[in-house]
């Protein structure tokens, strides 16, 4: 099992502040690395599938970076939005078909 | 285009029970993973089906298990119900040319 290790477990930010998080993942035999946002209630739903290292990808307010001699990714969100309040997940595919996941970091936006 | 959608949404069951809950995956997706979130924990992989075959396993006993059906819905079967299943769980589907999975929103399985 390859561990997935994201910081800091939860944020809360003010509306219009900015924000990033960590997540780290073994640097060996790297495939590929996923972010996920997930809403209460609702579906995980896909952000990025990182693949290169030095990767940028942005949707919206939100991009992220990665790092695969290091081992690690950044998730970025430029002036946050009470909608942007979710739990975002990384997770690092094991054995070819199994995402292997991070606990998330719970992310609250107050107005 | 239909998301993957899970069945039921809520399921109380008590100890020593068996439960199965349901996953239709979207549209043109033959592959099926079943993940199981305790509280506190990222989702855990429990299980993959590609073409009605079991293609990978997580570390989870036997008394989980699966099935896929030819239009490519799954079913997760779990016997012998115990309080550690309480948990939700999570299905997704994926196409066969990318690693991306998309996920329905769980169901959650409480065990008295």
């Amino acid at each position: 099992i390859l561990n997935v290790e994201q910081s800091p477990q939860s944020l809360h930010v003010q509306e219009g502040d900015s924000t990033n998080f960590t997540c780290s993942f073994p640097s060996s035999n790297f495939y590929a690395l996923h972010w996920y946002r997930w809403e209460t209630a609702k579906s995980p739903e896909a952000l990025f599938v990182m693949t290169l290292n030095g990767d940028e990808k942005k949707k919206g307010r939100i991009s992220a970076t990665l790092n695969t001699k290091e081992g690690y990714s950044y998730l970025y969100i430029k002036g946050s939005q009470p909608e942007d309040s979710a739990t975002y997940l990384c997770a690092f595919p094991n054995s070819g078909y199994a995402l292997n996941f991070g606990k998330g970091t719970s992310l609250l936006v107050t107005p | 285009e239909t998301g993957v959608t899970q069945s039921p949404t809520h399921l109380i069951k008590t100890r020593g029970q068996q439960v199965t809950l349901r996953c239709s995956s979207q549209s043109g997706h033959n592959t099926v993973s079943w993940y199981q979130q305790a509280l506190g924990q990222g989702p855990q992989f429990i299980f993959q089906y590609y073409r009605e075959e079991e293609n990978g396993r997580g570390n989870f006993p036997p008394r989980f298990s699966g099935l896929q059906f030819p239009n490519y819905s799954s079913e997760l079967n779990v016997n012998a119900l115990e309080l550690d299943d309480s948990a939700l769980y999570l299905c997704a589907s994926s196409q066969p040319t990318t690693d991306t999975q998309y996920f329905g929103p769980g169901t959650r399985l409480t065990v008295l």
